[in-house]
């Protein structure tokens, strides 16, 4: 199993830019979803999916869309980048039917909007 | 006020040095993670626990679901050990959402 798949590592965009940051696993996981990590701050929650055609906000949804047409891929988009969207961005993934799992992170993606 | 909150935020010592670091959490949870990021940025999954105590090698991770409290200590530090930990707990309500700590820094010295 490769895990978690996340890509690019590396990503600098232009405000007003758009792009996708890709995430897909290979574990079968129901629950899959997308954090931003900041500095001085805890991972806060983007989107999540619970299943495919399933998707909802977490805690800073705004600028960030999601949709999950398959269970291994949940592809996160910027419409508009804005200079508060740089960050270090993560999907994870889960089982789902317990809440006792073992959370997978994919590597991560280094975000700059200039 | 967060709703997880660990100490302390950075904690440096020296290699063979026994570690604590500290989580308290204010919400309902169904369970809790001790996650590692290393400095390359990689998180992984060290414990995950809803009850008593869990061993793996030179970690030991304890929770106290009365006192919302969990502990990490690693004995017999190494400087392989510096990394951040992370506490992170499972909502209860919410669709069993992650709410995370800010995370230690730990630093072992030779």
């Amino acid at each position: 199993n490769a895990g978690v798949t996340q890509t690019p590592k590396f990503q600098v965009l232009k405000t007003g830019q758009s792009m996708t940051l890709q995430c897909a696993q290979d574990m079968n996981h129901e629950y899959m979803s997308w954090y931003r990590q900041d500095p001085g701050m805890g991972l806060r929650l983007i989107h999540y999916s619970v299943g495919a055609g399933i998707t909802d906000q977490g805690e800073v949804p705004n600028g960030y869309n999601v949709s999950r047409s398959t269970t291994e891929d949940f592809p996160l988009r910027l419409l508009s980048a804005a200079p508060s969207q740089t960050s270090v961005y993560f999907c994870a993934s889960r089982g789902w039917g317990e809440a006792k799992n073992i959370q997978y992170f994919g590597a991560g993606t280094r975000l700059s909007v200039l | 006020k967060n709703e997880v909150e660990q100490s302390p935020q950075n904690l440096t010592a020296q290699e063979g040095e026994f570690i604590t670091i500290n989580c308290s959490y204010s919400v309902g949870i169904s369970a809790l993670h001790w996650l590692q990021q290393h400095p390359g940025g990689g998180i992984v999954s060290l414990f995950m626990l809803s009850s008593g105590k869990k061993k793996h090698g030179r970690l030991i991770a304890t929770i106290n679901i009365q006192e919302k409290h969990s502990s990490l200590h690693i004995t017999a530090s190494h400087p392989r050990d510096s990394a951040v930990y992370i506490c992170a707990v499972v909502l209860t309500q919410g669709a069993q959402k992650l709410v995370f700590g800010q995370g230690t820094r730990l630093t072992i010295n030779p």
